[in-house]
């Protein structure tokens, strides 16, 4: 099994869907996790961290289910400035420990 | 707000050469990282670095490359002889000391390495 895995997509939605996407991650003792954003030949743009109780952002909420492994984001009324490769991010941190482990991401194009 | 800056921004060298990425990391981060993506692919751990050593590093980070903190503000890797696998986006990321937010990293705009 990947240590992260995504759901490549692409994802083609009309302005104002909601999207939603997944990943699962491998290792148990994963500490924290993340949502990052990177556009065609950028850097990657910390979107988000995910807490255990789930958090929102605007249009954006973030889930952890640790018992299943699996974080998810969901972006609400989608903007053409939301199209992206979405990145989910894991971390095993503890004390010095801060090596992050990236999925291969899952592109998404907003349609006007 | 603050961001990591890199130089170059395209980086051309041959086979076998000897390059030198430049990172200025956010001023009041003391973790250091470098990461690299090959074209197409998913970003990649290489190495991290605090208080002047390197915390930790994959099995990518062999004995071609190496990173320094020369000064209190620039934060270095280096590749002692390229090979043409090693063309890559590198980018170069920092994260706070202490506390929740330290494993918030926040990116550099790349270099792009390209080995001939």
């Amino acid at each position: 099994r990947k240590e992260v895995e995504q759901d490549p997509g692409p994802f083609n939605v009309p302005e104002g869907a909601t999207v939603a996407f997944n990943c699962t991650y491998s290792n148990s003792a994963s500490q924290s996790f993340f949502w990052y954003r990177q556009d065609c030949r950028k850097e990657p743009k910390l979107l988000m961290s995910v807490y255990s109780s789930g958090n929102e952002d605007g249009r954006f909420t973030a889930q952890l289910n640790r018992a299943s492994q699996y974080i998810s984001l969901l972006i609400r009324d989608s903007k053409l400035s939301d199209s992206a490769t979405y990145l989910c991010v894991v971390n095993y941190g503890a004390g010095n420990n801060r090596k992050l482990i990236w999925g291969l991401g899952t592109s998404l194009a907003v349609n006007p | 707000e603050p961001e990591v800056t890199q130089t170059p921004s395209h980086q051309v060298t041959q086979m076998g050469q000897e390059v030198i990425l430049r990172c200025v990391p956010i001023s009041n981060h003391l973790y250091f990282y470098w990461y690299r993506q090959i074209l197409g692919q998913k970003v990649e751990f290489l190495v991290s670095f605090y208080n002047n050593e390197i915390s930790e590093k994959s099995e990518i980070f062999d004995d071609q490359f190496s990173v320094e903190r020369p000064d209190g503000s620039n934060f270095t890797l280096k590749i002692r002889s390229t090979k043409l696998e090693d063309s890559a986006m590198y980018f170069c990321a920092s994260s706070e000391w202490v506390g929740g937010r330290s494993y918030e990293q926040y990116f550099g705009p790349g270099t792009r390495l390209t080995v001939t």
